[in-house]
């Protein structure tokens, strides 16, 4: 069966530093994956997807950067934090099927201090 | 626009008690897909139901039931004989076929508490 492992689960930066998340796919080849976030009290939103190693769509301007190294591996990077990049961020992956479930890891919750 | 409408923000039930969740949709697309999550409080969300555009049967899963109806633009969500383990957030989404592989559009979810 197919599992995705995303690390860390919690994490405290200060603002101004980089900011590693990555993020693991087990079960499947070539998968779609994703990166979301979640703002306290609000709904999910998209950062970036990806259909294949190396292809990387970025759905909202900032100062994230995605990457994907590896067919079953996406990293969520930074090269200084904001404050207002806080929350909690989930990478999820679906089969390459049009509209397919996503399936999301268990998140991190990112505090940028 | 494409836009999802949980106006539930908060529910609050008695165990065994049945609980709809409200879900309203709009977008200008004829083909889409919704879905509901589910957010327990470890966080990571749990898929429960896809339904394309052109399903309007409603669909049983246990004690859950789901009621989708293009009429009113609705995608509403019940749960018979809640539980206490159903004690959650609920994200009711939007996937337009026109839109990008992904970009799944949220309502801002529903937290649902079932006290014992």
């Amino acid at each position: 069966s197919q599992t995705i492992h995303q690390w860390p689960a919690t994490l405290v930066q200060p603002v101004g530093s980089p900011l590693s998340l990555e993020c693991t796919v087990e079960g499947t080849s070539n998968p779609n994956l994703y990166w979301y976030r979640q703002a306290a009290g609000r709904g999910l939103q998209l950062l970036f997807y990806s259909v294949g190693i190396g292809q990387i769509s970025s759905e909202v301007p900032q100062n994230l950067s995605a990457s994907r190294p590896q067919d079953r591996q996406f990293i969520l990077s930074s090269k200084k934090l904001l404050l207002s990049d806080s929350g909690f961020y989930l990478c999820a992956w679906s089969v390459s099927a049009s509209r397919s479930p996503l399936h999301f890891g268990n998140g991190t919750r990112l505090t940028v201090t | 626009a494409q836009k999802v409408t949980q106006a539930q923000t908060e529910i609050s039930v008695v165990e065994k008690e049945d609980v709809t969740l409200d879900c309203v949709y709009e977008t200008r697309d004829t083909t889409y897909y919704l879905f509901w999550y589910k957010q327990p409080p470890s966080g990571e969300l749990v898929f429960l139901i896809r339904r394309n555009s052109f399903d309007e049967q409603n669909e049983i899963s246990g004690r859950y039931s789901w009621n989708f109806q293009k009429s009113t633009s609705s995608f509403n969500f019940t749960i018979t004989a809640s539980q206490v383990v159903d004690s959650a957030v609920y994200f009711c989404a939007l996937s337009e076929a026109a839109g990008s592989q992904g970009n799944l559009i949220f309502g801002k979810g529903t937290k649902l508490s079932v006290k014992p």
